[in-house]
């Protein structure tokens, strides 16, 4: 089954540095690859997700980019600020409704 | 758009005693999945519903675990009995069915077993 490891365990940034998480997967039949944001005491909250068929992708501060050959992807937050301090996931999957299969995930602190 | 919404949101038991999750999903959302969070882990599925139809449950132990979503909206997960090990997050998510991606979380079901 699928594998997905991620790098690293934590990681701590002063504030508006950017903050990289990359994550490796095994599966090369994967083609979801979403990134979650969990704060303490909440559910993960989706922030991003790029799918097999693009590169790269942004959404304001935060960008995935994603290298199917060598299986891995990941996430790039710019100009970080406190409230990006929690624990970001990543995740893969074969697409459609099928279950992801996360990363351990990076607890980012970020210090003001 | 209401979210995915779980009760309770803390629970405290001692072992051996049963223990039930609810969970409701987002509105005309038909793939229900329970997940298990563990403390500094990501989370691990536990099953996938179709509707009601439970179609990837292979992570579910049934000897002590259970799951139902009568007619494919609300669903309940059920311990019985808990043991020490099941201390954990329990995450409920939904998608849409067809061609959906996007799998929202609820706020989870935080367990404690004494």
């Amino acid at each position: 089954g699928e594998n997905v490891e991620q790098h690293p365990s934590t990681l701590s940034v002063q504030e508006g540095d950017s903050a990289v998480i990359k994550c490796t997967y095994s599966d090369s039949a994967s083609n979801y690859f979403p990134w979650y944001k969990q704060e303490l005491g909440k559910g993960p909250q989706l922030i991003i997700d790029i799918r097999s068929n693009v590169g790269e992708k942004k959404d304001q501060r935060i960008a995935v980019t994603l290298n199917k050959t060598a299986k891995h992807f990941s996430l790039h937050i710019t100009e970080t600020q406190p409230e990006d301090s929690a624990v970001y996931f990543c995740a893969a999957s074969i697409g459609g409704n099928t279950p992801l299969v996360f990363g351990k995930g990076t607890r980012l602190s970020v210090i003001a | 758009e209401a979210g995915v919404v779980q009760s309770p949101r803390y629970k405290i038991i001692e072992k051996k005693q049963p223990v039930a999750f609810w969970c409701n999903p987002i509105s005309g959302h038909n793939t229900l999945y329970w997940y298990l969070q563990n403390l500094g882990q990501g989370p691990e599925l536990l099953i996938r519903y179709e509707n009601e139809e439970a179609v990837d449950d292979s992570q579910l132990p049934k000897d002590r675990f259970s799951a139902e979503r009568l007619k494919g909206v609300d669903s309940t997960l059920k311990i019985q009995p808990a043991e020490l090990g099941d201390s954990a997050v329990y995450l409920c998510a939904s998608t849409m069915t067809s061609g959906s991606y996007e799998q929202y979380f609820g706020p989870g079901t935080r367990l404690t077993v004494t």
